[in-house]
């Protein structure tokens, strides 16, 4: 079974732009979830989809969006982009929601912006 | 809120012991563990809930204690493989099922 890809890997952007970052979670999993990772905050939760709803968000402003599609497929997108907002970006997916089930993580996307 | 996790970082020979703790001040649901090598994906290790349930690999330990809300990982017989760094992931009972990660635990495992 293919793992959770995510594309790009790597993405280097200027201030003032927006980006999207794309998750394809393994095959059969319906629930995908985004976090950001920093070296000086840990990996912190951005939101999570299930059946195309957002079912969970975290602590991030509104410039943090996301959204899933019919096929499970996840995008997140960053609007003006801050310096701030350089970090991995990590997505997971479960077979459905709930904390019960082990996340599979993507290779993430590193985004730099300058 | 974040949990805390403890040690920080460990050092340890191949065939040694350690124990990675993990805390929170609110009630939970579930402890997750992970390990993420330098440059890669977190790995899944072992999942505790409420209740006694446990779901991961065999060669893991780990324990949830529900009356402190800790959980300990235990990493018996160190290998070379075990480095990383180890993360705690606390779903409380009342935030659905989002993850909140402690800051990691840097573990080395020496020749």
């Amino acid at each position: 079974k293919a793992g959770v890809t995510q594309t790009p890997r790597y993405l280097i952007k200027t201030r003032g732009q927006q980006v999207t970052l794309s998750c394809s979670p393994i095959s059969g999993h319906r629930s995908v979830s985004w976090y950001q990772q920093t070296p000086g905050q840990g990996l912190q939760f951005l939101f999570e989809y299930f059946s195309e709803t957002q079912r969970n968000k975290g602590n991030f402003p509104g410039r943090f969006s996301g959204r899933q599609f019919s096929n499970s497929r996840s995008e997140m997108n960053v609007s003006t982009l801050e310096l701030g907002d350089s970090a991995l970006y990590l997505c997971a997916s479960t077979p459905l929601a709930g904390g019960s089930y082990e996340q599979y993580f993507g290779p993430g996307t590193r985004l730099t912006v300058t | 809120q974040q949990p805390v996790q403890s040690p920080q970082a460990v050092i340890l020979r191949e065939g040694e012991d350690a124990v990675i703790n993990c805390s929170s001040s609110k009630a939970l649901y579930s402890v997750h563990w992970y390990r993420q090598k330098h440059g890669e994906a977190p790995v899944f290790l072992m999942i505790l809930l409420k209740g006694g349930e446990q779901k991961g690999h065999e060669k893991i330990s780990a324990s949830f204690n529900e009356k402190k809300q800790q959980s300990s990982l235990y990493l018996t017989a160190s290998q070379l493989s075990y480095s990383g760094t180890y993360f705690c992931g606390t779903e409380r009972e009342t935030s659905g099922s989002r993850l909140t990660f402690g800051e990691g635990t840097q573990l080395t495992v020496n020749p």
